[in-house]
């Protein structure tokens, strides 16, 4: 199946800039999500990315190479409330979506 | 407020009881997920619905039975529990596999066997 690899735990100063990476396998690709994650609370949906490039929310941006099996999702002007885990979403050969384990990003002041 | 309502929030099992997480949606979704998250671990998919009246098994199925009789309604069983099964449980929906969108997640349950 699916296996996913992010860094388990990362950590930034406020107004910064962090990159967090994902890798995953790329047999029956369709598309990669980020979703964040604050302690005791639900995912939230941050970005989908079906074609290579980067795209651009606001603060956040998440790139994708699809020959590479790579992703990353950065993070500009770094809050506070970022501090959260962000998890990356491969699709399992073109099936239900995998979940990486999570990257837990610590935002300082 | 449309979204997805997990119930109950928090459970405390004996080893063997039985019990049922309930998962309603109301933004019409077709596609309804349970998973699991424990630590270091991320989201498991535990079993999953495609629409009304269907199932099918995700990566961890094993000691958990689902039904989804009506379209908003997604319930979980656990027949005998164990106490492997404590973890956070999520249900969520999504309008297809590929949602542009994303999934939208349930506040989650806690669950806690003893």
């Amino acid at each position: 199946g699916q296996n996913i690899d992010q860094p388990t735990e990362m950590t930034a100063t406020e107004g910064a800039i962090v990159q967090i990476n994902c890798t995953y396998q790329t047999s029956g690709f369709n598309g990669l999500f980020w979703y964040q994650q604050h302690a005791g609370e639900a995912p939230t949906f941050l970005s989908y990315n079906v074609l290579d490039g980067l795209e651009e929310k606001g603060r956040f941006s998440s790139f994708l190479s699809r020959s590479k099996g790579y992703s990353y999702l950065l993070l500009k002007e770094l809050q506070m409330k970022d501090s959260a885990s962000y998890l990356c979403a491969a699709p399992n050969y073109g099936q239900n979506f995998v979940f990486g384990p999570g990257t837990r990003l610590s935002v300082l002041p | 407020n449309a979204g997805v309502t997990q119930t109950p929030k928090f459970r405390v099992l004996k080893t063997g009881q039985s019990m049922t997480l309930l998962c309603a949606q109301d933004m019409n979704h077709e596609y309804m997920y349970w998973y699991r998250q424990d630590p270091g671990m991320g989201l498991r998919l535990i079993h999953y619905s495609v629409g009304e009246g269907t199932t099918a098994k995700g990566e961890v199925p094993d000691g958990y039975n689902v039904s989804r009789l009506k379209k908003q309604n997604f319930l979980l069983g656990l027949e005998s529990a164990a106490p492997s099964q404590t973890s956070v449980y999520f249900c969520a929906s999504s309008y297809g596999q590929q949602a542009l969108d994303g999934y939208t997640f349930g506040s989650g349950t806690r669950l806690t066997v003893v």
